[in-house]
């Protein structure tokens, strides 16, 4: 099976900070990779798919990038509201895996 | 409005069952694959199974292969998800996902509000 690896699991940044958020898939899924968010008791939402479509309603501030193996989540101006944890996701067969998920806090 | 509500969770002795329901409205039910994610206490999202919109493709983890069994019922709008042999580790908020066509190749979105089974004696 194809694994998702998350990275970092945690960091700490500062309002207004550019924040880089990696995925390494263990084989080439193309572009078949989403990003959710989960904000502390709340649902996961969806942030971008297709490895680089960013879902309806989410802002700009958000980017996704990479195929093949590499995936990264960018957040170009972090905001107190994007406190939660990220989690990627591969979907391009059985299992669809997640990543570890990495959780974001303000400095 | 899509709007998916998850029901049937609980308490459950290790061994026994539960099953899970999923009602949907505001979309064509039949037309999109659906899936359930689960998420242990503190811990991170895993897949747990999904199913075509037709109903005649399912796919699980290996977790829970042969003891958990998804179906829907496109007439009633609801997915449901038929859990056997429970053990602790199987203890988890259970979310019921839309996926994003008839296969279940696709993004997740949105998800349900959750319903928690715990798993103890």
């Amino acid at each position: 099976d194809i694994q998702m690896t998350q990275s970092p699991s945690s960091l700490s940044a500062s309002v207004g900070d550019r924040v880089t958020i990696t995925c390494r898939a263990s084989q080439d899924i193309t572009n078949y990779a989403a990003w959710y968010q989960q904000r502390a008791g709340r649902v996961p939402k969806l942030l971008i798919y297709a490895a680089s479509t960013l879902q309806t309603g989410v802002p700009s501030r958000f980017s996704g990038s990479g195929s093949g193996t590499d995936f990264t989540l960018t957040i170009s101006s972090l905001q107190p509201e994007d406190v939660a944890t990220y989690y990627c996701q591969k979907y391009n067969s059985a299992p669809l895996t997640f990543g570890g998920g990495t959780k974001v806090e303000i400095k | 409005e899509v709007q998916l509500l998850e029901s049937g969770g609980g308490l459950v002795q290790p061994g026994g069952s539960l099953r899970l329901s999923c009602a949907a409205s505001g979309f064509t039910f039949s037309d999109y694959a659906m899936s359930w994610v689960r998420q242990a206490p503190g811990k991170g999202l895993e897949w747990v199974s999904a199913i075509s919109g037709s109903g005649g493709g399912t796919y699980y983890a290996d977790s829970v292969k042969g003891r958990f069994t998804i179906s829907r019922e496109n007439s009633k709008n609801t997915l449901y998800l038929q859990m056997n042999s429970l053990t602790a580790e199987d203890t988890a908020v259970y979310y019921c996902a839309k996926v994003g066509s008839s296969w279940y190749t696709d993004c997740f979105d949105p998800w349900g509000q959750g319903t928690l089974v715990t798993v103890s004696s």
